[in-house]
């Protein structure tokens, strides 16, 4: 079944350690999302690419990096420089550039020890 | 600044009655909106979208109504069921790549 697989589901990180979270998608899409979801507030996105070798930053693109290597892979690398990195993160894809309608995987809860 | 509003952090009602979801934005430039619907440790799903054009689009149980002049959006699940119970994310699109959420109503269907 096609799909966004995001890992790890869980992660604990020391302060000052980068950490990469990992999103592969098999629906054949384009454009590729990375969100962050904190409590009380709304999905805020961090980077999104539309192609292959191409990247933007979101809202809140700070302490945060990404790659576009391949179409189905979309790795997000929280750095030491994330002020507060204790959140959810949510990856999605959609089809084309004009559409709202994300995918969205199961997400990875990261917490900074 | 919160371009998208949900006013209501959480809302409980029985099973069988109408669950009217409500969302407001500030930004008339938004042209497409859209629910979607999370429980907990997973990623969002899709609900129901509509286009600024139109002011009601149906899915089975889900409706959702846009009154452009308020700036007002709202999702009503009728008959409401214990599945519906979740966490309700209104979002606005503005052109390619730009889609700003809600922060979310914790919606309870009591059995």
């Amino acid at each position: 079944d096609g799909g966004i697989t995001q890992s790890p589901k869980y992660l604990f990180r020391k302060e000052g350690q980068n950490v990469t979270l990992s999103c592969e998608q098999n629906l054949n899409h384009d454009a590729m999302y990375w969100y962050r979801q904190d409590p009380g507030q709304g999905l805020r996105l961090i980077y999104y690419s539309q192609i292959v070798n191409d990247f933007q930053k979101g809202d809140i693109a700070e302490g945060y990096s990404v790659s576009r290597e391949k179409k189905e892979s979309f790795p997000l690398t929280v750095t030491s420089a994330q002020k507060n990195p204790t959140a959810f993160y949510l990856c999605a894809s959609t089809k084309g550039r004009n559409t709202g309608e994300l995918f969205f995987g199961e997400g990875s809860r990261l917490t900074v020890l | 600044d919160q371009q998208v509003k949900q006013n209501s952090p959480s809302l409980s009602v029985q099973e069988g009655r109408i669950s009217i979801l409500n969302c407001d934005y500030t930004n008339s430039m938004f042209d497409y909106f859209l629910w979607y619907k999370k429980y907990p440790a997973e990623g969002p799903t899709f609900l129901i979208s509509i286009s600024s054009i139109k002011d009601k689009n149906e899915d089975g149980r889900f409706t959702v109504f846009l009154n452009k002049s308020a700036k007002h959006l709202s999702l009503h699940i009728v008959p409401s069921q214990p599945g519906d119970s979740a966490v309700y994310f209104c979002a606005a699109e503005r052109g390619a790549n730009n889609l700003f959420f809600g922060t979310g109503t914790r919606l309870t269907v009591i059995p």
